[in-house]
């Protein structure tokens, strides 16, 4: 079955901390591995994607380390700050497909 | 932002009655998806659009029907609303395939069935 298990399911870290948040996949075949955003009352919103070719992708504070023999990857926020206090999802999907599937989320919050 | 209006935002609806949530888009997108998003869940496809009149199945869609008439609209029916459909509903638009595409969000209803 195709699915992601995302952990942990929530998240408190200290202002200025490292978030981290972790996904593992079981379908070789997924390419595509994006994370979103969600604050509350808001849809999901795209933070950051990576595909398998790499095994780090930085933007900013947001960093996506992937592990293709171990089929993880995770989501790790720098300096993180009250701001960044959201849901997280990561995801998975693979060409010629037009469906993502989703890890069940993560709570973060971070204390000032 | 995306233009996405999601509608109603909220409903409250009794068990057995039917429902339907509309997702209206600008952008003249190719893919539109309706999903759920429920606690300890994440966020689950129940249908997406490939094009008008192209739709498909998701990993929950017992109970759930969709039409595309026009690329702007999609719409998600609840034949005969039941308690476990209680949710926060999302849909979201794509102008490409879920390899290479953003997946942009509305701004969710959340549906209540009593």
């Amino acid at each position: 079955q195709q699915q992601v298990k995302q952990s942990p399911q929530s998240l408190i870290v200290q202002k200025g901390g490292i978030s981290i948040i972790n996904c593992a996949y079981e379908n070789t075949a997924f390419d595509y591995f994006p994370w979103y955003q969600q604050f509350p009352g808001k849809g999901p919103a795209l933070l950051i994607a990576i595909r398998p070719d790499v095994s780090e992708k930085k933007e900013g504070r947001f960093t996506i380390s992937f592990n293709k023999s171990a089929k993880q990857f995770s989501l790790h926020i720098m300096d993180s700050q009250p701001g960044d206090s959201a849901t997280y999802f990561c995801a998975a999907s693979h060409s010629g497909t037009y469906k993502y599937i989703f890890g069940t989320g993560t709570r973060l919050k971070v204390l000032a | 932002d995306a233009g996405i209006t999601q509608s109603p935002r909220h409903k409250v609806t009794e068990t057995g009655t039917p429902v339907t949530l509309r997702c209206h888009q600008t952008e003249n997108h190719r893919y539109m998806y309706w999903y759920r998003q429920d606690p300890g869940h994440g966020l689950r496809l129940i249908h997406y659009s490939y094009g008008v009149k192209d739709t498909d199945k998701g990993e929950v869609s017992d109970g759930y029907s969709v039409s595309r008439s026009k690329t702007e609209d999609f719409l998600l029916t609840l034949e005969s609303a039941t308690s476990s459909q209680t949710s926060v509903y999302f849909c979201a638009i794509s102008d490409s395939g879920a390899d290479t595409g953003e997946l942009f969000f509305g701004e969710g209803s959340r549906l209540t069935v009593l």
